[in-house]
This record gives C-alpha cells, sequence and structure tokens, in this order.
C-alpha cells in the first residue's frame, strides 16, 4: 500500500496567499525529507526535516514523528513557488516518496 | 553540499536497444540510488548501493540491472529496453552516519520509441 499520502494533489494559489501542504506517513519513520521539482524536472531539497519545525524564508517545515505526519507551509506564495512539492520518508532504512502536490501559483 | 552529476541527460533508444545511465556523486557517501519517475507518480527506487561492489533491490527492479564500480560510479543497465522503460531517471546519494539526507543528481530523460 502507499507508505507516503499527500494532500492536496493539487493547489492554484493567487500571488501573495498563503499554501499548507501535508504529508502523512503509514509506518513509523526515522526522517522526512520535502523536495520541490522544477518544472524542468530537476529536483532540489526543501527540507531535510526528521521532526520539529525548521523555517528557510518563506517556508516552513513541521514535523510530528508521533503523530506520522510533516507539512509544508508557504506564505505570500510567489509565481516562482510553482512546481512539485514532494515528500519522503525514511523507515527501516528504505526510503518513500509521496506522489507529490503541483502548485500554480497566478499572478 | 554534495554534488551529483548525471550523464547523459537525454537520451533516445530503440526497443531492444542497449542504454547505460552514469552516476557520480563527489562527497564520498556510501549509499547511492537510482529512481524512475513517472507522469502522475513519485520517485519510485529501482536500486540502490551502500558501498562499492554492492547492490541492493528497491521496488521496481524488472528490466534493470546496476552497478557500482566505486564509491563515486553507479550505473543503472538497460539491456534490452522496452517503450515501458520511458521515463525521467534521477541518481541521488546519501551519507550512512545516521543521516538519511538524499542528494539529487539533475535527471536523465530516457525515451524508448
Amino acid at each position: 500500500g502507499q507508505q507516503v499520502q499527500q494532500s492536496p494533489t493539487s493547489l492554484v494559489l493567487q500571488e501573495g496567499e498563503n499554501a499548507e501542504l501535508q504529508c502523512n506517513f503509514s509506518t513509523s519513520l526515522n526522517s522526512m525529507q520535502w523536495f520541490y521539482q522544477r518544472p524542468g524536472g530537476s529536483l532540489v531539497s526543501v527540507f531535510y526535516n526528521p521532526s520539529g519545525t525548521k523555517q528557510s524564508g518563506r517556508l516552513t517545515s513541521t514535523t510530528v514523528i508521533k503523530e506520522r505526519r510533516s507539512s509544508l507551509h508557504i506564505s505570500s506564495s510567489q509565481i516562482t513557488d510553482s512546481g512539485t512539492y514532494l515528500c519522503a520518508m525514511v523507515s527501516n532504512n528504505r526510503i518513500f516518496f509521496g506522489d507529490g502536490t503541483q502548485l500554480v501559483v497566478k499572478p | 553540499e554534495a554534488a551529483v552529476t548525471q550523464s547523459p541527460r537525454n537520451k533516445v533508444t530503440v526497443t531492444g536497444g542497449n542504454v547505460t545511465l552514469s552516476c557520480r556523486q563527489t562527497n564520498s557517501h556510501n549509499y547511492m540510488y537510482w529512481y524512475r519517475q513517472d507522469t502522475g507518480h513519485g520517485l519510485r527506487l529501482i536500486h540502490y548501493s551502500y558501498g562499492a561492489g554492492n547492490l541492493q533491490i528497491g521496488d521496481v527492479p524488472d528490466g534493470y540491472k546496476a552497478t557500482r564500480t566505486t564509491q563515486e560510479d553507479f550505473f543503472l543497465l538497460l539491456e534490452l529496453a522496452s517503450p515501458s522503460q520511458t521515463s525521467l531517471y534521477f541518481c541521488a546519494s546519501s551519507d550512512r552516519g545516521g543521516s538519511y539526507e538524499q542528494y539529487f543528481g539533475p535527471g536523465t530523460r530516457l525515451t524508448v520509441l
């Protein structure tokens, strides 16, 4: 079954709006990582966040290991934030990816 | 920051053809991975390795071989390519020491006609 569930599958925002992306895990995990994938295809690591809250500019990641979930908050979205956001979890030496959230930010 | 490079960046071949995708990482990471990504899917693990000469089977290994010749180099081999293997392929590496943060290469887009 699907180990990592991401929601929503897609999201359309007006520039300046905030977004909350969710990741839920069906098993216990050791750590997790958020990635941004550009429309051209390359992957960029956004956060490596085994637990707690991390912030980088307008992005904030919160992982609650006991509840098997992680979220990515994007504040004051910009057109350049458009793309796909993927989360991945590590559990028992295996890595599992979600299917991603496709974000479109419109002017 | 880890540097992971892949070659070629784009490849077109015909059904039944032989293809080798190359990956090199220069940060002395022990673990290396090959993934494929298809439209509407996240990344799916093909093979991975935790050191030179080691190979572990991933979730979608059928039709693929892999070889880790050195700590830096990991190759993915398609010996009889099929159209179902048309995909975007990513290589990644990670450090062994309790950290599983993954560093990705730029990807190889493979088309099998």
